[in-house]
């Protein structure tokens, strides 16, 4: 039962352009969104957060937006850079406890020069 | 400020043998939390320790593996036995009691290969 779906595995934009990586829950319980974003051999790092009682949150080149209704996330990178290109995750924490977090599978962004 | 640190990055151990993971968490963090990642999948919850308590286990496999945070030293997963299918990364997390939401900060990770 994957709560938090990734559907998209792979996105490739142009350098400057905007990159947007989409996030799906089934579990309408999860009150709290986190983005990670993940380098090969290097554990997840944490980027962006967004709370349910929030429909965006933005921390510079990063915004995060949460349609509730349609239990949707979104991260929005402008402009895309190089070193954007990674693995990100997003996740939610909740279910037995709330230090669990529930990843997507992850969606390997490449942006090209 | 030291991140979370793992110790091995990278273990070997043939069919049969124990596997044991390290994990340190960030200074001032008392809590831990152990995930795995098999090939080509995203990142999945096996268990969530205080000092000297396990929180919730609800992710670990019934037989073979546990977990356990003491008092003093690091954080240890243990897996005996181990088989092909335990070949994986684990990741260690860690998080601070003052944490509203919850955010966890990752270590390297440990790639285990069991031949």
């Amino acid at each position: 039962d994957q709560q938090v779906k990734q559907n998209s595995p792979s996105l490739s934009v142009q350098e400057g352009r905007i990159s947007i990586l989409n996030c799906d829950y089934t579990n309408s319980m999860f009150d709290y969104f986190l983005w990670y974003k993940k380098y090969p051999a290097e554990g997840p790092t944490f980027l962006i957060s967004i709370s349910s009682i929030k429909d965006k949150n933005e921390d510079g080149r990063f915004t995060v937006f949460l349609n509730k209704s349609a239990k949707h996330l979104s991260l929005h990178i402008v402009p895309s850079q190089p070193g954007d290109s990674a693995v990100y995750f997003c996740a939610a924490p909740g279910g037995t406890s709330y230090g669990k977090l529930t990843f997507g599978q992850g969606t390997i962004l490449t942006v090209h020069p | 400020n030291a991140g979370v640190m793992q110790n091995p990055r990278h273990l070997v151990r043939r069919r049969g043998q124990e596997a044991r993971l390290r994990c340190s968490p960030m200074k001032g963090h008392s809590h831990v939390y152990w995930y795995r990642q098999l090939p080509e999948e995203g990142l999945k919850f096996m268990v969530y320790l205080q000092k000297e308590n396990i929180i919730d286990e609800s992710g670990m496999p019934k037989e073979r593996f546990s977990a356990e945070f003491p008092k003093e030293g690091p954080s240890i997963l243990r897996i005996q036995q181990v088989v092909r299918g335990d070949s994986a990364a684990y990741f260690c997390a860690s998080s601070s009691a003052e944490s509203s939401y919850n955010e966890q900060f990752f270590g390297p990770g440990t790639r285990l290969t069991v031949l």
